[in-house]
């Protein structure tokens, strides 16, 4: 069974930092890409970052451009996200999903239960 | 990266045919075949019924069925069932190497 479970999400003040992480298992995960996506409670869906399965290829939405990083560590199974200079706009449930193939942004097969994070002062 | 267009709401009784759109440009669904459709119950996590435009995944009813023409994708659900009331969301890949999603249909099963 594919298993996504991520942590790490919390309160912080605006333009603080704040990792959350993502452990996958049920799976190779070194074989497939794998994505962040975020959703204010009540509002739709936002695609924020992707990343292949060697990290070849990582891209951002416009929205977290230059604050934000993505990686993975495939030894541990686990995929980051490194957010810088958070905003209020940044407050959103943040879901670690995997992506149906390995190089490149396809569809997203399987989605972890996500993790909070609230920028407030 | 404006998110692709999809109705607020659409409703139906049950036993009856659904289908919601997905538009977008000629940078996105026009001219990439990585459409996928997703279903999210309040307080779940999304989960693909449709990807590749129109292939369903493995356990998804075959009652979900996806097309696309042009700019705009459509997610088509016959025999409407109490279930199927919850959010849709279209998603595609662009020419900006993201993923789009859209802004989500709310479908309510009267």
């Amino acid at each position: 069974e594919v298993k996504l479970e991520e942590s790490g999400g919390g309160l912080v003040q605006p333009g603080r930092s704040l990792r959350v992480s993502c452990v996958a298992s049920g799976f190779n995960f070194d074989e497939y890409a794998m994505h962040w996506v975020r959703q204010v409670p009540g509002k739709g869906l936002e695609w924020v970052s992707g990343i292949t399965w060697n990290s070849g290829n990582i891209d951002y939405a416009d929205s977290v451009k230059g604050r934000f990083t993505i990686s993975r560590d495939n030894a541990k199974n686990s995929l980051y996200l490194q957010m810088n200079s958070l905003r209020g706009e940044d407050t959103a449930l943040y879901y670690c999903a995997k992506d149906g193939g390995s190089s490149g942004w396809f569809w997203l097969d399987a989605w972890g239960l996500g993790t909070l994070v609230t920028v407030s002062s | 990266q404006s998110a692709l267009t999809q109705p607020a709401s659409v409703s139906g009784s049950p036993g009856q045919s659904i289908t919601i759109s997905c538009t977008g440009t000629s940078n996105d669904i026009g001219n990439y075949n990585v459409v996928s459709w997703y279903q999210q119950y309040p307080g779940k996590a999304p989960k693909v019924i449709i990807y590749e435009v129109n292939e369903r995944p493995s356990g998804v009813s075959n009652r979900f069925s996806g097309s696309k023409s042009g700019n705009t994708a459509s997610l088509t659900i016959s025999g409407l069932q109490a279930e199927d009331e919850a959010d849709y969301y279209c998603s595609s890949y662009t020419k900006s190497n993201i993923l789009l999603f859209g802004g989500g249909t709310k479908l309510t099963v009267l």
